[in-house]
């Protein structure tokens, strides 16, 4: 299967500031990425769809305008939380599907701590 | 947003017994129900993708069998060993024109834990 890998693999940051996270795809040209988020004892819950070349698609609720998705080459797609706030601290993964499979490869997750 | 629960939330059993857990998902506009498995600082694994009632798919001593007429799925684990430890997802995908990828809903899991 596909290998992702993010980073960074944890973060703490002052509330306001901007967080980047980085998804790659290492050994895959990936048109189409996904981020999710886990909170404390939820489970994974898709954000957004990110496509190559193009806008990225948000689930309802998932505010655009916080969660930037810049999907620039077929191996990497940015997740950065603008002005993150407490609330913001989460579990952020991210995945691709290979071929036609429908089968979703992930990355190892990045915890974001929001102070 | 699908509804889609997984049962026990958590599973102690010794080495070598034999385990199996539930996943119930709406059975309308199904259209694949994915496992996977996820160790603690490790990246989800898939372990299956099924779309077909009635499927089975086995994985060493692992299986997994799909009921979608009434909405189910189980996984089995036969001979636990401590390796399998993790914590096992499932996510069933609607069905959008013959294909969903992308839409994975998933349960909140079933952590299991197997002692040496």
């Amino acid at each position: 299967g596909a290998v992702v890998s993010q980073h960074p693999s944890r973060v703490i940051c002052k509330s306001g500031t901007s967080v980047k996270i980085e998804c790659r795809s290492l050994d895959f040209q990936a048109t189409t990425m996904f981020w999710y988020r886990q909170f404390p004892k939820q489970s994974l819950m898709l954000m957004a769809t990110s496509n190559e070349g193009s806008k990225a698609t948000y689930e309802q609720g998932v505010e655009k305008d916080k969660f930037l998705i810049n999907h620039a080459s077929l191996t990497l797609s940015t997740l950065t939380v603008t002005s993150a706030h407490p609330e913001d601290s989460s579990f952020y993964i991210c995945s691709i599907v290979q071929g036609n499979t429908d089968t979703q490869y992930f990355g190892p997750g990045t915890r974001l701590t929001v102070l | 947003i699908l509804n889609v629960e997984q049962s026990p939330q958590s599973l102690h059993v010794q080495e070598g017994d034999s385990t199996n857990f539930t996943c119930s998902f709406p059975s309308s506009n199904f259209y694949a129900l994915h496992w996977y498995r996820w160790e603690t600082a490790k990246s989800p694994e898939a372990l299956f993708v099924m779309t077909l009632n009635g499927d089975e798919k086995k994985k060493g001593r692992i299986s997994a069998t799909l009921n979608t007429k009434e909405g189910y799925s189980y996984l089995y684990i036969k001979g636990s060993q401590p390796e399998d430890s993790a914590t096992y997802l499932c996510a069933p995908t609607p069905n959008a024109g013959g294909t969903s990828y992308g839409k994975l809903t998933f349960g909140q899991g079933t952590i299991l834990t197997v002692h040496p």
